[in-house]
This record gives C-alpha cells, structure tokens and sequence, in this order.
C-alpha cells in the first residue's frame, strides 16, 4: 500500500539559511499534519491542513510557515534556521478528517 | 510541553515474555492510538481505540481505553526480537485534531 512520502530525507543547513520540506500524503488523504521530533523526545505537533485550508496550530515559530496545496502535497518552510531547529521532522495524513494518522518516513535536518 | 505519562520509560524483554506500558493524563481523550517508532524510522500505527472501556487486539498485541478516557495500556503477548523500538501512547481530542504524544516506552532485549 502506498505510504506518505516526504523529501528530502536529509537535509543539512547553516545557521541563518532557509529549508523547504515536503510531503505527499497516501492518495485520496486530505488532511496532513506536521509535527518535530528532537532527539530523545516525542513528536511535537506543529500544524495541520484539511482541504487546503490550515486546521489547527501548535508550538510552531512564526519563522515557520506551511501550506497545502491543490494536489494535497504540503510544504513547510523554515527560515532563518537555528541551531536547535535540528531534529526529524514528520508528516502524517489522515482521511476525512478520521482519526488514524498516518506517518512517513520523516526529514532529518541538521542546522550547523 | 507533554501532558501524557507513559511508563515505564525502558523495559527489557526476554524473547517470550509478556510486556505491559501505560499513558496516563491529567485531561479526557476521545481517542487513543499506540504507535511504535523504530530508530530514524516515522512512529507506525498499531491501534486505535475510540470507546471508554474498550479492549482491541491486533496479534499478539492488546490494548485498552480507559473508563475514565484518561489512560490507556498496551500489552505485547509473547515478545520476539522485532518487538524492540520505542512505543509511544498518543491521545486525540477528536477527529482531524493533533496527536499528543507520551514520552515513549523504550523496549530492549535482555543482554
């Protein structure tokens, strides 16, 4: 069965430098989430998309930003990247807003 | 910052061993889901629960939510090598909502 994809997988970046994270969530899923992991730690949620239009915030930094777009892909961008920015950062979609969400495989940014 | 108590937050495991961990929280959920997370790897689901009271099995995997809908528990039935990784308890307000997650059950083999 088709899984969430995301890309990169690795991505490493400089202080201050921005990144572009992306996923394509498992196909006719409309919702997507975003959520970052540091090392050691549980998945943090930081936002979410149903039907193109953001459904909910979390602990995300205004350098932050993300979108869905009309093909349900979404992309989280980070600007002005800082050393603690480095962790795994997850997708995860669901269907019809249902409670099952689905992980991939994650983005590992390293900010030096 | 995390409002669900998993524990234990390690366990070693003998291949054949039952193995037990529980979330607790201070707040109700109407839906609890278990995942399992292997290093570098996305957390991969396991169970859902959607009733207070109700008990789910997927093989040798059992879990249940909580009268209170404040806790839920996980049991792996009869361990076996592959069972290692870490195992995180996440509660849902309601549909489409954020995941809050636990701070995750660390499962080891036995040396």
């Amino acid at each position: 069965a088709a899984g969430v994809i995301q890309s990169p997988r690795h991505l490493i970046k400089e202080k201050r430098e921005t990144a572009t994270l992306k996923c394509y969530p498992i196909p006719r899923h409309d919702t997507v989430y975003w959520y970052q992991q540091g090392p050691g730690q549980d998945p943090q949620f930081l936002i979410s998309f149903y039907e193109k239009m953001q459904s909910d915030k979390g602990s995300i930094p205004d350098r932050f930003s993300a979108q869905q777009f009309s093909d349900y892909h979404s992309e989280l961008n980070m600007s002005s990247l800082e050393l603690g920015d480095s962790a795994l950062y997850f997708c995860a979609s669901s269907q019809d807003n249902a409670y099952e969400q689905y992980f991939g495989p994650g983005t590992r940014l390293t900010v030096t | 910052g995390q409002q669900l108590n998993q524990s234990p937050q390690s366990m070693f495991i003998q291949e054949g061993e039952d193995v037990s961990m529980n979330c607790t929280s201070s707040s109700i959920f109407n839906t609890w889901l278990w995942y399992k997370q292997d290093p570098g790897e996305g957390p991969v689901l396991l169970i859902a629960l959607y009733k207070a009271g109700e008990l789910t099995s997927n093989g040798r995997l059992t879990a249940q939510f909580g009268i209170t809908r404040k806790d839920s528990f996980l049991n792996i039935s009869a361990s076996i090598p592959s069972d290692v990784g870490i195992y995180f308890c996440a509660g849902q307000r309601a549909a489409g909502n954020k995941l809050t997650f636990g701070g995750g059950t660390r499962v080891l083999v036995k040396p």
